[in-house]
């Protein structure tokens, strides 16, 4: 089955600074790539998302980065500012069957003032 | 506005007592999820259900039950069999197929007591 890996654990980064989230698949057949925000005591939202025929997808101050031959992508968030503070998962999925996806085990993301 | 419902926010549960975490969507989603969360565990999925009336376990679906007769309803019971319930459930909704993205509920944080 699919696995996900999700670097790094926690990420802590000045106001203004960039963050860099980096997940690995395992699948080659996997086919889209959500991102997930989960803010303290909430549930996690859908913030982007990259199918497999798209290299680059940003949105504002985000964007996701594919890497289909390295089997890897990455989610970046540029001029961060407290409001960014959560814990962002990536996930991978493939079209098929019951296929469930797969998450990675999370980033949590502190933006310091 | 469209989107799922999460209720209890807070549930506590005395040992050997079953309890049932309400669902509701109301995004004519076809498939819905449960997955419980640990503080650096990621999101775990319970059991999922892509069509009303059918439903498949997931990767931690011991001690726990589910019912599906409403395509708006999902709910979960976490029976005494489960040993080890204080965790954050969250209940996911989604079009269908693997490639698109999920709506979460708020959650629902469940304390035994």
């Amino acid at each position: 089955g699919e696995n996900v890996e999700q670097h790094p654990s926690t990420l802590s980064v000045q106001e203004g600074d960039s963050a860099v989230i980096k997940c690995t698949y395992s699948d080659s057949a996997s086919n889209y790539f959500p991102w997930y925000k989960q803010e303290l005591g909430k549930g996690p939202q859908l913030i982007i998302d990259i199918r497999s025929n798209v290299g680059e997808k940003k949105d504002q101050r985000i964007a996701v980065t594919l890497n289909k031959t390295a089997k890897h992508f990455s989610l970046h968030i540029t001029e961060t500012q407290p409001e960014d503070s959560a814990v962002y998962f990536c996930a991978a999925s493939r079209a098929g069957g019951s296929y469930i996806p797969t998450f990675g085990r999370g980033t949590s993301l502190i933006v310091h003032p | 506005d469209g989107g799922i419902t999460q209720s209890p926010k807070y549930l506590f549960r005395k040992e050997g007592q079953n309890v049932t975490l309400s669902c509701e969507q109301n995004l004519n989603h076809d498939a819905m999820y449960w997955y419980r969360q640990d503080p650096g565990q990621g999101l775990r999925l319970i059991y999922y259900s892509q069509i009303v009336n059918d439903f498949q376990k997931g990767d931690i679906a011991e001690g726990y039950s589910v019912s599906r007769e409403k395509k708006e309803s999902f709910p979960l019971t976490v029976t005494s069999a489960q040993k080890n319930p204080t965790a954050f459930y969250l209940c996911a909704s989604s079009i269908g197929g693997a490639t698109n993205g999920y709506t979460f509920g708020s959650g629902t944080r469940l304390t035994v007591v």
